[in-house]
Parts: structure tokens; sequence; C-alpha cells
């Protein structure tokens, strides 16, 4: 069974810096998709940024970044130039991209607030 | 509609009694999940329908829990003599179809309360 796991609860940084958000998976499979969707108040999951573990390149979206070490299972999260409404929950997720189990696997959420 | 659309917002209830949670998806997304989110707590998957079939149930915590979707469209999640425990946040998704590329839109939600 795969697992995920963010290790930070909680985490803050001020408006403007840069902050990377850890992950770690655990899996026996050599393809599969990592995703990193952000929940704010509002409790509306939003995609952020997805990666494809066939494509070595890692992602980005915008001010948004990820590190991507397959050997390492490691799925990091890089948002520069934090903004006010960058505040929200952050959730790393798993699908493997074989069989017919279509289950998205979640970390528990690290809690991301930006200051003023 | 623009997004996925759950209803009610918020449901409060007594225990034992049984309730039904509404989701309406994207117009064309064949793909349909739902998902339990606890307090403090990651998303814990529940069931996913491909058009109106769910292939697999084995997520649904008990067998007091029920899910169905009719053409191709409206789901709906049903717990029947409700507990305390089934408090929580109810997330439905849907994606435009049953590819694990395919990213997964979620509505705002159902936070139900048992008494």
């Amino acid at each position: 069974a795969q697992t995920v796991t963010q290790s930070q609860p909680e985490m803050s940084v001020q408006e403007a810096e840069t902050v990377t958000l850890s992950c770690t998976y655990d899996t026996s499979e050599n393809n599969y998709y990592l995703f990193w969707y952000k929940q704010p108040p509002s409790r509306q999951m939003i995609l952020v940024i997805r990666q494809e573990a066939y494509k070595q390149q890692n992602a980005t979206e915008n001010r948004f970044s990820v590190n991507f070490q397959k050997a390492a299972k490691s799925f990091s999260l890089k948002i520069s130039d934090s903004q006010l409404g960058d505040t929200a929950m952050y959730f790393c997720a798993f699908i493997s991209s074989g069989g017919s189990n279509y289950k998205l696997t979640f970390g528990k959420g690290t809690l991301l607030t930006v200051n003023p | 509609g623009a997004g996925v659309s759950q209803s009610p917002s918020n449901k409060v209830t007594e225990k034992g009694k049984d309730v039904e949670l509404r989701c309406d998806p994207i117009s064309g997304h064949t793909a349909l999940y739902w998902y339990r989110q606890r307090l403090g707590q990651g998303l814990e998957f529940l069931i996913y329908f491909q058009g109106n079939s769910a292939p697999d149930k084995s997520g649904l915590p008990s067998d007091r829990f029920s899910a169905e979707r009719t053409g191709e469209s409206v789901s709906t999640l049903t717990i029947q003599r409700t507990q305390q425990e089934d408090s929580a946040v109810y997330l439905c998704a849907s994606s435009l179809g049953l590819a694990k590329n395919q990213p997964q839109h979620f509505g705002d939600g159902t936070r139900l309360s048992i008494l």
C-alpha cells in the first residue's frame, strides 16, 4: 500500500519570501502521478501542481515549483514570492498509474501561514 | 455548472438519524469521487464512480454507508444510523475521465456534525 508523509504540520513565511513544503511517499511502483493540492479556509481543494513520475523535469506553475527526487521518493513544493492568499492547508497526494486502483492517497497536510 | 456543487453545505443531525449528501459534478465529467476529511486529517478515499458504476466499494467505512449515481450526473452519499465518529467534512470530486493523470476537481464539501 502507498503512504504519503508530510512531516511539517505547520509552517509560516513572511510575505514575498520563499518557502518549501516537504512530502515523501512510499511505493513499490515505478510509474505514478504526484499532486499538490491547496485547501484554503473556504474548504475547496484546488490543484496546485502535478508531476508525472516518468518525467525527470520538475513541474512548474508560475510561483509554484516542485523538487521531484524519484530515488529518494521525495516531492517537495516550493512557493516563491509568497502572497497572503497562499495561506492554506497544502496536501501532497499520490496515485499509481497502473492497475484499476483509482484511489488518490493524501498526506495529512501542512498548514501554511503567510504573514504580512 | 462551473464547478462541483455539494449540498447541503452544513448538516447537523442527531445520532441515529440517516443523512443524505448530494454532489453535482462538473457537466461532462464521467468520473466522480467521494472523500471524507476528519478534523486535522488528510482526505480518506471512500468510493469512485465511472459513469453510474462503482467498481470498488471497499473504501466505505461500514455497511451504514452507501452511494449511488444516476444519469452519469448527480451522486448521493447516504449514511444510515449516524454515529458521532461520522462527523467530518465529506468532499466530492469529479474528473473528465477515469484516467490516472486527470486532475480531480473538488467541491466545497458538506460539513456533517453528529450530536
